[in-house]
């Protein structure tokens, strides 16, 4: 079964400053999706950035950059000149190709300190 | 834009009862999912669905059904509610071959 593992349940950033999460996953398959998502205290699921496995290239969204090590199994996200918009919950989650369901980690708490 | 409505926000219900969670997506998603969030275990899968009528176990099954009648409309049911499965539950949709879920904004469920 494909496992999604965060491994920090709460960090924290001063305003402005850059943090990373971490995220790592297990699959058997060559071809499958990573994404990352937030949750804000208004509980709508956002979608922050997402990476095909097939694309070398690490995928970038404005403040918001990835690190996917393939070999390693591993996505982290990096937010650049954190907001205090950016205070959530992140999600790591990752599907395989195909008409699968995604699975998630169970989340890392971000706050974001003025 | 599009949209995934969860019925109601907040519900309290009592500990036996029969509850239903709708789910209505307005753009023709051919697959929908039912979500539950805990603090600390992050989204688990109950159930989902590939189409009308077709329905597939996720990782915690045990006290829930499903029903999805119609495309636009998926519900979760509790067939008796326990104190156990209070909770956030999320519906989610996606169409098919497209890796992007839309979320609905989720049902807090307090069973007392």
């Amino acid at each position: 079964a494909q496992t999604v593992t965060q491994s920090q349940p709460e960090m924290s950033v001063q305003e402005a400053e850059t943090v990373t999460l971490s995220c790592t996953y297990d699959t058997s398959e060559n071809n499958y999706y990573l994404f990352w998502y937030k949750q804000p205290p208004s509980r709508q699921m956002i979608l922050v950035i997402r990476q095909e496995a097939y694309k070398q290239q690490n995928a970038t969204e404005n403040r918001f950059s990835v690190n996917f090590q393939k070999a390693a199994k591993s996505f982290s996200l990096k937010i650049s000149d954190s907001q205090l918009g950016d205070t959530a919950m992140y999600f790591c989650a990752f599907r395989n190709s195909g008409n699968t369901p995604l699975v998630f980690g169970k989340g890392t708490r971000l706050s974001v300190i003025a | 834009d599009v949209k995934v409505t969860q019925s109601s926000r907040y519900l309290v219900k009592r500990t036996g009862e029969k509850v239903f969670l709708e789910c209505v997506q307005d753009m023709d998603h051919e697959n929908m999912f039912w979500y539950r969030q805990d603090p600390g275990l992050g989204l688990r899968l109950i159930y989902f669905s590939y189409d009308v009528k077709m329905k597939e176990k996720g990782d915690i099954p045990e006290g829930y059904s499903v029903s999805r009648e119609k495309k636009e409309r998926f519900s979760l049911i509790l067939e008796s509610a326990s104190t156990n499965q209070t909770s956030m539950y999320l519906c989610a949709s996606r169409p098919r071959g497209h890796y992007g879920y839309t979320f609905g904004s989720g049902t807090r469920l307090t069973v007392v």
